[in-house]
């Protein structure tokens, strides 16, 4: 199965400030899935993301707060922009392989 | 909108018994329902997946049922171990590029 690299795996950011969040896989995939998980929630579906094409967004979420980057088919990035403590979760990337999905180890973000 | 139900609140099993966790769902035809892992600080991992005209699938120790017309799954461990204890998440797809829907979890305690 397909193994992703997620960086970083936690930071604490100031307020109105931006981080973005890497993953790399080791080998080519179509999609890359983009997931937040609040605290004591459920994994929500932030965007799809296509190489080639602009990601697509779920309801909720727009693409000036998360931009989404997808050079090629292993790599793509997730910025958290103007960060708000609201937007403390976990994310995580993930990508479909076989009969399941892969999913990186996650970002924890705390914003004070 | 779409509804996943898990039980919220954590299940205590002895060890050496069956544990049985539950995944219900509404405002959902999902083509694919999904069962995941999910220890503290990691990502979710795969266990099994059973499609829509599947009623059993089984790994090893483990058993999944699915039956869309109670809109129900039941996730089953027999001989549950200390090491089973995780919080299991239940997520539905409609199929081809999806990404997925996730109930809140179950958090399943194994006791020695």
């Amino acid at each position: 199965s397909a193994v992703i690299s997620q960086k970083p795996s936690r930071d604490i950011c100031q307020r109105g400030t931006s981080l973005t969040i890497q993953c790399q896989v080791d080998s080519q995939v179509t999609m890359m899935f983009w997931y937040r998980q609040q605290p004591g929630q459920s994994l929500t579906l932030i965007a799809t993301a296509n190489q080639g094409s602009e990601a697509t967004y779920e309801s909720g979420f727009v693409i000036d707060k998360f931009p989404i980057s997808r050079p090629n088919l292993t790599f793509s990035t997730l910025t958290v922009s103007n960060m708000s403590p609201e937007d403390s979760s976990i994310y995580l990337c993930s990508v479909a392989d076989g009969s399941g999905y892969t999913f990186g180890s996650g970002t924890r973000l705390t914003v004070v | 909108s779409q509804k996943i139900e898990q039980n919220s609140e954590a299940l205590n099993i002895q060890e050496g018994k069956t544990a049985t966790l539950t995944c219900n769902y509404t405002n959902y035809s999902p083509a694919y329902l999904q069962w995941y892992r999910q220890d503290p600080g990691r990502g979710p991992v795969f266990l099994l997946l059973i499609r829509e005209n599947e009623k059993e699938k089984r790994k090893e120790r483990l058993k999944v049922t699915f039956d869309t017309t109670l809109k129900q799954s039941l996730f089953h461990i027999t001989a549950s171990q200390p090491a089973d204890s995780a919080t299991y998440l239940c997520a539905l797809s409609g199929g081809g590029a999806d990404g997925l829907t996730f109930g809140k979890g179950t958090h399943l305690i194994i006791q020695p």
